[in-house]
């Protein structure tokens, strides 16, 4: 069964980036979407884009655009999501997620397995 | 993109069916078939409960079923468990490669 596991909790400063890993093991990785969804104290979950990575190209959602990169390594069945100018508003869990469908798009799909989620503090 | 719309909580004592709606716009719910739905105990993940409206993943139980009408799609939890007590999210499709979350609904057992 597949598993995602993602990179350890990070303290960044405002306005500088993160970059978060999500690694993929049990199973295949390059044809199955991965999303990033993040999650604030207390508030609800939100979509930030996914990708697949046997094809390459990224999704994003608008608020994210220009502030978000998703990318996939292949050959270490790695995703990663990098997100820079942050904001104390940025602080969250976030999560990437593997989307149920083979070869699926990234956005018209479900979520089936998870990884267990990085917390990112943002704090000067 | 706007969030979908769910209300804030709702409550239900062991052995009783509930359901949670999800209101959305002709945009997102009501122009596609793309509606999840996702379970959230506090500190871990989502867990997915309900996938294009209606389908369960393999090997679920047959307590939650999922169903839309227009705008608003629906989340029904029938002979309510302890452990059901969570929060739920659904999730549409919303068009231009995007995808939009509800706000979240705290489902309390009495």
């Amino acid at each position: 069964q597949v598993q995602l596991v993602q990179s350890g909790a990070e303290v960044k400063k405002p306005g500088s980036s993160v970059k978060v890993s999500c690694k993929a093991s049990g199973g295949t990785f390059s044809s199955y979407g991965i999303s990033w969804v993040r999650q604030a104290p207390g508030q609800g979950l939100e979509w930030m884009g996914g990708i697949i990575p046997i094809f390459g190209t990224a999704n994003y959602a608008q608020r994210f655009q220009g502030r978000v990169t998703i990318t996939a390594d292949e050959s270490t069945s790695t995703a990663y999501m990098e997100l820079s100018s942050l904001r104390s508003e940025d602080t969250a869990v976030y999560y990437c997620a593997r989307s149920i469908t083979i070869f699926g798009a990234v956005a018209n799909d479900a979520f089936d397995i998870w990884g267990q989620g990085t917390m990112v503090t943002v704090s000067s | 993109q706007s969030a979908l719309t769910q209300p804030a909580s709702v409550s239900g004592s062991p052995g009783q069916s509930i359901t949670i709606s999800c209101t959305g716009t002709s945009s997102d719910v009501g122009d596609y078939n793309y509606v999840s739905w996702y379970q959230q105990h506090p500190g871990k993940a989502p867990k997915l409960m309900i996938y294009d409206v209606t389908k369960r993943p393999s090997g679920f139980s047959n307590r939650f079923s999922g169903s839309k009408s227009g705008n608003t799609a629906s989340l029904t939890i029938s002979g309510l468990q302890a452990e059901d007590e969570a929060d739920y999210y659904c999730c549409s499709y919303a068009g231009n490669s995007t995808l939009v979350f509800g706000g979240g609904t705290k489902l309390t057992v009495l």
